[in-house]
């Protein structure tokens, strides 16, 4: 399974909702990452956990809050969002750390109205 | 930090010519990587090059690290309508973990 599997595909969420993005992995890797991606713009790094610990925080709002329950598991915890938070988030694994391939999931597209 | 430059923005070609994207860094890169991404899609990595002068090739596309580790390119030969997507250098901090996409090139291909 080299596969990364995110849920749900598509949130619509209004600015006073509490939701949350899922990402899973079964491949073993130990570090796992979210991005944030606008349209026509590179995917910008926001968290980075590595062995099940947050190592990077890419200074990111706290409406943003991640959650890593185990090794195989990442959550993106949404709460208080702007419109302008709006954007394809990506997850993304790699065996160890950026030195070697990271894989993509297919990404959550976030709407917030 | 660092940052690397990567032109141009946008390529339109017609199918069955050469398409070629460079990065560019001000600093000396540790290794680079690549990625495309096709409309509506995610990230998929390419490959990766680490040594100073390097040389890949994956079928019609070719890699180049330069010499001084400062630039890097990708070069597509003969491009077909499938190559149509975005495709990023991706710098990768030293130290692991933090990696800085490029802003990405966008490949057109007219059938």
């Amino acid at each position: 399974d080299t596969e990364v599997t995110q849920t749900p595909k598509h949130l619509v969420m209004g600015m006073t909702n509490k939701k949350s993005l899922k990402c899973e992995q079964h491949m073993g890797h130990r570090a796992m990452y979210w991005y944030k991606q606008k349209a026509k713009k590179p995917p910008e790094l926001m968290f980075v956990y590595s062995y099940e610990k947050l190592s990077i925080n890419e200074s990111v709002p706290s409406r943003f809050s991640p959650e890593c329950p185990n090794s195989s598991l990442l959550n993106l915890h949404l709460h208080a969002l702007q419109p302008e938070d709006s954007a394809l988030y990506l997850c993304a694994s790699s065996p160890q750390g950026g030195n070697t391939e990271a894989f993509f999931g297919q990404g959550t597209r976030l709407t917030v109205v | 930090g660092q940052q690397v430059m990567q032109i141009p923005q946008y390529q339109h070609v017609q199918e069955g010519e050469d398409f070629t994207t460079y990065c560019n860094s001000s600093t000396t890169l540790s290794n680079i990587q690549w990625y495309k991404q096709r409309p509506g899609g995610h990230p998929v990595f390419l490959i990766q090059l680490v040594k100073s002068g390097e040389v890949k090739k994956q079928k019609r596309l070719t890699f180049q690290f330069g010499e001084a580790k400062k630039n890097s390119s990708l070069h597509i030969t003969a491009t077909q309508t499938t190559d149509v997507g975005t495709y990023f250098c991706a710098l990768v901090y030293t130290g692991g973990f933090k990696t800085i996409f490029g802003a990405g090139t966008r490949l057109f291909v007219k059938a």
